[in-house]
């Protein structure tokens, strides 16, 4: 059991836009800015996507994009591309003892 | 441009020491801005943070593995590393080294290195 929750798939065709949310609580995605997301394609590294709940790193197209309200953050990918299908998952800060939590990941499939 | 490579043995004993390797290139593990972390997923399961370590060799851990993890630092040969002892199947994952930002994220990350439990 992951501690930040996510759907377990999601899916969309191609030039579509999907969204992937990912929940927490008021002690980790709720209340600090540190959420990321990462993709990740099998037998591959994960890659940062988002970080700082909002803000892409350079490289990452401007079809990614993350929010947060309260304790669930959401990745929204727009204009799916066949390449977007991988797994997506979510981290948040979780205080100075736990530290850093994750999700238990999303399949993206682009049909 | 930084570059991360997990190294070590893909099959360990029950009771025994998993020990991983991080070979960081492209940068100086020394960087002062960065922290040098370890995560875990088992086969068919979300990420798990284990723990990290500071070039200067400050640690911290996850609550959950504190009792059986240390993560070292070689800053001569621009490593760092994992043990964790008192294995059991339960920790059979693909492990990842990854730079950690201080200010909250991951990047990049390393390819990981499956580790199995197995008598």
């Amino acid at each position: 059991q992951s501690a930040l929750t996510q759907s377990r798939s999601v899916s969309g065709s191609p030039g579509q836009s999907v969204t992937i949310s990912c929940t927490g609580t008021s002690s980790d995605v709720g209340d600090y800015k540190y959420v990321s997301w990462y993709q990740h394609h099998p037998g591959k590294a994960p890659k940062l996507m988002i970080y700082d709940v909002t803000k892409r790193p350079s490289g990452v197209p401007d079809r990614f994009s993350g929010s947060k309200s309260g304790n669930t953050a959401s990745l929204t990918i727009s204009g799916l591309q066949t390449e977007d299908e991988a797994d997506y998952y979510c981290c948040a800060y979780a205080g100075g003892y736990t530290f850093w939590v994750f999700g238990g990941g999303t399949k993206l499939t682009v049909l | 441009q930084v570059q991360l490579q997990e190294s070590g043995p893909g099959l360990v004993k029950p009771s025994q020491t998993l020990s991983l390797t991080c070979n960081v290139s492209g940068g100086s593990i020394n960087s002062g801005s960065h922290y040098w972390s370890w995560i875990r997923q088992p086969a068919g399961k979300g990420l798990e943070w284990i723990g990290r370590i500071y070039s200067g060799g400050y640690a911290s851990y996850s609550p959950s593995l504190k009792s059986r993890v240390s993560i070292s630092v070689d800053t001569s040969k621009n490593q760092f590393s994992l043990q964790l002892t008192s294995v059991t199947a339960a920790d059979t994952a693909v492990y990842y080294c990854a730079r950690e930002f201080m200010r909250g994220w991951f990047d990049p990350w390393g390819q990981g290195n499956l580790v199995t439990v197995s008598s």
